[in-house]
């Protein structure tokens, strides 16, 4: 069984539509996040949720929330798409602080 | 803020010889850990080794090992006998009390075989 899993693993939309990315973690983490890896493979930090406290990177608009149904799953919801929103998404998990995070396996988003 | 840095944005390795990737980190506090992650072309990021500020042994992991100069706030990755496995891009992670992840912007390992 995959222990963190993304989907859909490519979204094509256009520009000011509103998507979801699902997250689900079948590790019993109670730590998830999700990153924006941009076209130069940068790796960025947009949320953090541990035991439902969010905590959120200044830099990433408000049109994106990410939105926990339950421990197992942190949905990433994006309103008002742009094309600046295209990149790939990782959903991640860990088990307390300093632990190893898990990754999914990354959400390719393209918006025309 | 904390940051990462990695200086090498390609490296290249003959197989079956040894490579250094370079990672530098700068924060004021006391309390972290500090990461490799591997990105092969398949996009799944995968944890390469694990070391805690407070240790002063270095971290190894089979032929993966890391030379952790907390002074010098240097992290770098060695891996010795190099395979073609193992090329694919190489970041370097720190994580603090606040428990957010920073990553390094990655260095392109290519093993010639």
């Amino acid at each position: 069984d995959t222990a963190v899993s993304q989907t859909p693993k490519y979204l094509v939309t256009q520009m000011g539509n509103d998507k979801s990315i699902k997250c689900e973690q079948n590790l019993g983490h109670d730590t998830m996040y999700w990153y924006k890896q941009d076209s130069k493979k940068f790796l960025k930090i947009m949320f953090s949720y541990n035991n439902k406290e969010l905590i959120i990177n200044e830099t990433v608009p408000n049109r994106f929330s990410p939105k926990s149904p339950d421990k197992a799953h942190l949905n990433l919801h994006i309103n008002s798409l742009e094309l600046g929103d295209s990149a790939v998404y990782f959903c991640a998990t860990a088990l307390a602080l300093g632990y190893e995070q898990y990754f999914g396996p990354g959400t390719r988003l393209t918006v025309t | 803020a904390q940051t990462v840095t990695q200086s090498q944005p390609e490296m290249s390795v003959q197989e079956a010889e040894t490579v250094t990737l370079s990672c530098t980190y700068d924060t004021s506090e006391s309390d972290y850990y500090l990461f490799w992650y591997k990105q092969p072309p398949s996009r799944q990021m995968i944890l390469v080794i694990r070391q805690e500020a407070y240790k002063q042994q270095n971290a190894t992991e089979n032929r993966f090992s890391v030379n952790f100069q907390k002074a010098a706030k240097s992290f770098s990755l060695k891996i010795s006998d190099s395979q073609l496995g193992d090329a694919a891009m190489y970041f370097c992670a720190f994580i603090n009390a606040g428990n957010m992840l920073t990553f390094g912007g990655g260095t392109r390992l290519m093993v010639k075989p």
